[in-house]
């Protein structure tokens, strides 16, 4: 059962380089997410999607991008890489986002990123 | 800021002990989960409770909310060197931002 699947695991960067963290989801969900996840800061949202073809800011989104290119997939870019951006992104997905209903998150392994 | 906050940041116990930890909120919710995290992994949910209910449990967990002190508190019974892991509550807050809000977790150690 794959679930969440993001890529790369690991990837190191140079201040200013871009790159894009893959996230895809086979579990038919309606939400995806982007978190990353500091030392001693629990995890932020950075952007999330509430449904295909939508797209919001989280808690911290300055320095992101993302693209909900379709149902399963939700990538998160870089465009110019800075050290504080060194953290542990960790991709998520949920069925929806109705609060009422209470509503699980399902989280991808996680992707180490270094910004040197 | 965290709209969740986990108390005690860390604990250590011995195996077969309880482990009790809580989380502190700031405002109206519709409802709380708790996370469970092993190094190096994602995190795994655990348990929900809803803002209508005092009370739940599943296996060794029992989860309680407090929404007049908006605080809940998760208790671990009989622990294992298993449950060695950060434990994160979430909370689903009553604003228009759909999606959860995580505290900075309780990192818990099971001495064998």
């Amino acid at each position: 059962n794959a679930g969440v699947t993001q890529t790369p695991k690991f990837q190191v960067l140079k201040t200013g380089q871009s790159m894009t963290l893959q996230c895809a989801q086979d579990m038919n969900h309606n939400s995806m997410y982007w978190y990353r996840q500091d030392p001693g800061m629990g995890l932020r949202l950075i952007y999330y999607s509430a449904s295909e073809g939508t797209t919001d800011k989280g808690e911290v989104p300055n320095g992101y991008n993302v693209s909900r290119l379709n149902k399963r997939e939700f990538s998160l870019r870089l465009e110019s890489a800075a050290p504080s951006q060194t953290s542990v992104y960790f991709c998520a997905s949920s069925e929806t986002t109705g609060s009422l209903s209470g509503n699980t998150i399902y989280f991808g392994e996680g992707s180490w990123l270094t910004v040197v | 800021s965290q709209q969740g906050e986990e108390d005690p940041q860390a604990l250590s116990i011995q195996e077969g002990e309880n482990a009790t930890m809580n989380c502190s909120y700031k405002t109206s919710i519709n409802n709380l989960q708790w996370y469970r995290q092993n190094s190096g992994r994602g995190l795994v949910h655990l348990i929900l409770i809803r803002s209508n209910e005092r009370e739940k449990h599943s296996g060794r967990l029992r989860v309680t909310l407090d929404t007049s002190k908006k605080s809940s508190s998760l208790l671990i019974t009989a622990s294992r060197a298993a449950d060695t892991a950060s434990y994160f509550c979430a909370t689903d807050m009553d604003t228009g931002r759909r999606a959860l809000t995580f505290g900075s977790g309780t990192r818990l150690q099971v001495q064998p």
